[in-house]
């Protein structure tokens, strides 16, 4: 039983580019929610969906991020014109019910802003 | 104040020692709560997870929760060079969907 997968592991983006984030969930889990660790930091939530909507942004940047969990394929975090503050890694996690609970996580996605 | 506070560490001990972990809290509303081990440059990987005052075991590991005193810890017996991590201690409630993580303490076990 695949884990949560995330892709690209690496990402590397030049000051005002595009970053795209995917994850796909853990099969029968259709909650997905993305974190942000900044280097010596921890974890700090950043969004919540379901299937098609966005419950929970409260974590989000309110300009550049974005994020969207379509019907078919994976979520997607995006983030326009990226500055240096957002080299980070970005994890997804993933649960089979609401609520928070039980949340596994995928191996991340390190962006790094050049 | 953080919602949630960790020891760093570094943490060192020698091969089969008992390690005790812990984090303190701040919020009530926190109803439920989860160890992660995080390897260098990896995902976290949940370890345990608890709703409920006292203690859960699994192997070397006990999660044991105090809500009366906001005190969450995590045992681990017969330690391994193989446990040698980051262990991240992570909170929610049961009004919201996210998880508060503690900074992490770092676990180093010495052959």
């Amino acid at each position: 039983n695949a884990g949560v997968m995330q892709n690209p592991r690496h990402l590397v983006r030049r000051r005002g580019q595009e970053a795209r984030l995917r994850c796909s969930p853990m099969k029968g889990h259709s909650h997905v929610y993305w974190y942000r660790q900044l280097p010596e930091e921890g974890l700090k939530f950043m969004v919540y969906l379901q299937k098609e909507n966005i419950i929970d942004e409260s974590g989000m940047p309110k300009e550049r991020f974005s994020a969207e969990f379509p019907k078919e394929g994976p979520s997607i975090l995006r983030i326009q014109q990226v500055v240096r503050g957002d080299s980070a890694a970005y994890f997804c996690a993933s649960s089979p019910r609401a609520g928070g609970q039980e949340q596994y996580f995928g191996p991340g996605t390190r962006l790094t802003v050049t | 104040q953080k919602e949630v506070e960790q020891d760093p560490g570094p943490l060192s001990v020698p091969e089969g020692a008992i390690v005790s972990l812990n984090c303190t809290y701040s919020n009530s509303a926190f109803q439920y709560f989860m160890w992660y081990r995080q390897y260098s440059r990896k995902g976290p990987e949940l370890l345990m997870y608890t709703y409920s005052s006292g203690n859960k075991e699994d192997g070397r590991f006990t999660a044991q929760v105090d809500k009366s005193s906001k005190y969450i810890s995590l045992f681990i017996r017969d330690s391994q060079p193989s446990d040698s991590a980051t262990y991240l201690c992570a909170m929610g409630s049961n009004a919201g969907n996210m998880l508060t993580f503690g900074g992490g303490t770092r676990l180093m076990v010495k052959p």
